[in-house]
């Protein structure tokens, strides 16, 4: 069984500008979390997809956006990157139903410049 | 959401027990408590989860006493690759029965020495 992806490892990006971060989810999770961890601090929740629609949304501007497809992979997309958007992006996944057992990703190490 | 304190750090030697607790005063009836473990450059590990008395697992275990505003993560016979951050949480469940949010705090960070 794979375990959760996030592709890329680490990316280095100038403020203004946009970056997509990629996540495949593991074999029969139908729920995605993305959260963001700056240095120190735990993992804030950024938002969840489930079945290909946003389900939730933690304090973060509309730049932050995101998408599942039907393989229930997910992007991330932050558009005019500041400087405070440097963090660990870490993302989830989790099997349908009541638990609240979510499966991380090893994340994505953003630095913005 | 029940918001959830817990030590910022504690330290320990190896083959010692440790024991963290976390307070949930406004814990409502149908949440539940989870404990995740986090290493540096990794992303968090689910630990346990429990609703009420005792849990336990080949990990750890997790006490909750009858009034459930409290739960202690116990770590037996520690070793130096259980340094770590631990997070307690009390998710809530989103409408439609998907996995709930889980919203983390600072943690505690759990040093074990030789």
């Amino acid at each position: 069984e794979t375990g959760v992806t996030q592709s890329p490892t680490h990316l280095i990006k100038t403020r203004g500008q946009q970056v997509t971060l990629r996540c495949s989810s593991q074999s029969g999770h139908n729920t995605v979390s993305w959260y963001q961890q700056a240095l120190g601090q735990g993992p804030q929740f950024i938002f969840q997809y489930y079945r290909e629609e946003e389900n939730g949304r933690g304090n973060f501007p509309p730049r932050f956006s995101g998408l599942q497809f039907p393989n229930y992979s997910s992007e991330l997309n932050v558009n005019a990157l500041e400087l405070d958007d440097s963090a660990l992006y870490l993302c989830a996944s989790s099997l349908p139903g009541g638990t609240y057992e979510q499966y991380f990703g090893p994340g994505t190490r953003l630095t913005v410049t | 959401l029940a918001k959830t304190t817990q030590p910022i750090s504690m330290d320990s030697y190896e083959g010692q027990e440790v024991n963290i607790t976390c307070s949930h005063n406004n814990i409502a009836t149908n949440d539940y408590i989870t404990w995740y473990q986090q290493f540096p450059s990794q992303g968090p590990r689910f630990i346990i989860q429990g609703y009420k008395t005792k849990v336990t697992n080949e990990v750890a275990s997790l006490f909750i006493p009858a009034d459930r505003k409290s739960s202690t993560l116990s770590l037996p016979r520690v070793s130096l690759s259980d340094t770590a951050v631990y997070y307690c949480l009390v998710p809530r469940l989103n409408y439609g029965g998907s996995q709930g949010n889980l919203i983390f705090g600072k943690g505690t960070k759990l040093s074990v020495k030789p």
